[in-house]
């Protein structure tokens, strides 16, 4: 069965810092994706990443994927207020009738 | 209009009543989604359309019932919910394969 962990689960950070969400999943897939959610709103797509090596940016988002260790990595330079939010990671099994999400992680970013 | 547009926004129901969710999406996708969202879950898939042929999904109970007439529109039927069902239902869809979701504002239901 496919599992996606995402860590943490909550940041609290300053503004101007910078750090990384973690997101692993346990089996082969080479489609994995991330996406926002802000307090009482729906999920807003913010990248996808398709093959091993993938890297995007938009922003002060990174995004980045390494289907060798089965490890995607989203990278927050210089934090700012506006990207507190919970930011969910989401694995394509091969089937594409699965999509697994990881339980999240609650970004808050503080003046 | 354009995205995925849900409808209600809001539902408050008793455990007997039967009620129905409404989804439509207008970027000419071909695949649709239902997902749960709860407190203490992570997003959990409960039905898939592809080219308006479901996909079962044995874990979700009964008392779910979908329906999908055309490529544009997907239903989630309810009847006799326990309280346990309240959550945040949330509608998706994508083109083909490609495997990006699309989300409505979903429809946060309570079960009484």
């Amino acid at each position: 069965e496919l599992k996606v962990e995402q860590n943490p689960l909550f940041l609290s950070m300053q503004e101007g810092k910078n750090y990384t969400i973690y997101c692993n999943y346990s089996t082969t897939s080479d489609r994995l994706y991330w996406y926002r959610q802000d307090p009482g709103k729906s999920l807003e797509s913010l990248f996808v990443l398709l093959s091993n090596g993938a890297v995007k940016q938009e922003g002060r988002l990174m995004a980045s994927l390494d289907t060798k260790a089965r490890l995607s990595t989203l990278h927050i330079t210089a934090a700012v207020h506006d990207l507190s939010a919970t930011y969910f990671c989401a694995v394509d099994t091969y089937n594409n009738n699965d999509m697994r999400f990881g339980a999240g992680t609650r970004l808050t970013v503080k003046p | 209009e354009t995205g995925v547009t849900q409808t209600p926004r809001h539902l408050v129901m008793g455990m007997t009543n039967k009620k129905s969710l409404k989804c439509e999406q207008h970027l000419g996708h071909n695949a649709m989604y239902w997902y749960k969202q709860s407190a203490k879950k992570p997003l959990e898939l409960m039905f898939v359309y592809s080219l308006e042929e479901r996909v079962e999904n044995n874990s979700v109970p009964s008392r779910f019932s979908p329906e999908c007439p055309n490529s544009s529109h997907l239903f989630l039927h309810l009847h006799t919910l326990q309280p346990e069902d309240s959550a945040l239902y949330l509608c998706a869809s994508s083109q083909g394969w490609a495997g990006e979701l699309f989300f409505g504002e979903g429809s946060r239901l309570t079960v009484l």
